[in-house]
């Protein structure tokens, strides 16, 4: 199916290790992006990429590192998972440089 | 530095015409302003965008001043199921960079 998807949905690590979230998208979109949202608080941007091999920091990118060798994947690496790192993690992706689409989101928990 | 400020809530009756106003300022001529609904545990859905005057949708309206220091998301007649959290969004391109400027979000709840 055309879309955007994000895998795990779910994810409960340990303070330490690494963790990969994947992000897909089928709609061929230039920008791709990583936000995460904590409880009952609103968005706020780690990495977005404008294309492929091309990324930028957000808001907050420390302890987070992002690659894009092709178009449709966007994956999120927490190098050494922290508490403060457990959140709910959106990815999302845009043709025009406005319009983003989100996917359904990953929760991670850190213990 | 650009800023966006929204009212933390709001509440409404079913059927009324609700108005949510996002403030935001030093954006550009070009700069786009986009509105976002969010239901618990989804993404963030679209719902319009626009960089000036008034843009219309099947869902909703969107009404950016000619100073362009607001915008006021217009939802009409609403129902139950709009009862969820609305971003808006400034999208700005300051310095070769490209910086999103988010809304904390408003509640909104609709009573029957």
């Amino acid at each position: 199916d055309a879309g955007i998807t994000q895998s795990p949905r779910y994810k409960i690590t340990e303070t330490g290790r690494q963790v990969t979230l994947m992000c897909h998208q089928t709609w061929s979109h230039s920008y791709m992006f990583w936000y995460r949202q904590d409880l009952g608080h609103g968005l706020r941007l780690i990495y977005y990429s404008a294309a492929a091999d091309i990324t930028d920091k957000g808001e907050v990118p420390d302890g987070y590192v992002v690659s894009r060798s092709k178009t449709e994947n966007f994956p999120l690496t927490l190098e050494s998972a922290t508490r403060s790192q457990t959140s709910v993690y959106f990815c999302a992706s845009s043709g025009a440089q406005e319009t983003q689409y989100f996917g359904p989101g990953t929760r991670l928990l850190v213990l | 530095l650009a800023k966006t400020t929204q009212p933390i809530s709001m509440d409404s009756y079913e059927g009324q015409e609700v108005n949510i106003t996002c403030s935001h300022n030093n954006i550009a001529t070009n700069d786009y302003i986009t509105w976002y609904q969010q239901f618990p545990s989804q993404g963030p859905r679209f719902i319009i965008q626009g960089y000036k005057t008034k843009v219309t949708n099947e869902v909703a309206s969107l009404f950016i001043p000619a100073d362009r220091k607001s915008s006021t998301l217009s939802l009409p007649r609403v129902s139950l199921s709009d009862t969820a959290v609305y971003y808006c969004l400034v999208a700005l391109y300051m310095d070769s960079n490209y910086q999103l400027i988010w809304g904390a979000g408003t509640k909104l709840i609709i009573k029957p």
